[in-house]
């Protein structure tokens, strides 16, 4: 089955640093990548979808500026959280497809506290 | 009204039951029907994928869609303490498009040993 990981499970960070969360299909090549925020007790929410090689799609009301999101290649998509605050704080899911038309796969997510 | 109401539970039954787990929809073009089951702290793991209507079974899982009522159901026999996680419903009107992918809100299931 498709095997998407993601880096750090978990990550404190400080108030206005920047925070990067990589995101890897392992045994598959995935041309396009999905990240979600999940607040707790709460669904996934779409933030963007990433695009090996072109700008990312960023859903409504997600700011660009804010997640900046890098698809260098058919296996790694990453997602930096620019001058983090307090309110970024949540737990942030990519996903991958084996095919443009196949179920999402999931990576293990990462739980990003600001302090 | 939401596109996808799930009963968010929480649902607590003893080791060995049988679980029904269910979503209502009222968008008519979902035609791609998944269960996720994501334990806490962990992303969502992909139970079941169906199309249409009918049933899919795989081991102790059952997938159900009845299009007619726009209903689908996920039930798990022999449910053992490790089925303890949130389920997840989704769904869209073409297979693969995460933008056109709904989810329920989840139903948080616990199995007393």
């Amino acid at each position: 089955g498709a095997v998407v990981s993601q880096h750090p499970s978990w990550v404190i960070c400080k108030s206005g640093t920047s925070v990067k969360i990589e995101c890897r299909s392992l045994d598959f090549q995935a041309t396009t990548m999905f990240w979600y925020r999940q607040f707790p007790k709460q669904s996934l929410m779409l933030m963007a979808t990433s695009n090996e090689g072109s700008k990312a799609t960023y859903e409504q009301g997600v700011e660009k500026d804010k997640f900046l999101i890098n698809h260098a290649s058919l296996t790694l998509s990453t997602l930096t959280v620019t001058s983090a605050h307090p309110e970024d704080s949540s737990f942030y899911i990519c996903s991958a497809q084996l095919t443009p038309t196949a179920p999402l796969h999931f990576g293990n997510g990462t739980r990003l506290t600001v302090t | 009204q939401k596109e996808v109401e799930q009963d968010p539970g929480p649902l607590s039954v003893p080791e060995g039951a049988i679980v029904s787990l269910n979503c209502t929809y009222s968008n008519s073009a979902f035609q791609y029907f998944m269960w996720y089951r994501q334990y806490s702290r962990k992303g969502p793991e992909l139970l079941m994928y169906t199309y249409s209507s009918g049933n899919k079974e795989d081991g102790r899982f059952t997938a159900q869609v009845d299009k007619s009522s726009k209903y689908i159901s996920l039930f798990i026999r022999d449910s053992q303490p490790s089925d303890s996680a949130t389920y997840l419903c989704a769904m869209s009107p073409q297979g693969g498009s995460a933008r056109q992918l709904t989810f329920g809100s989840g139903t948080q299931l616990t199995v007393l040993p």
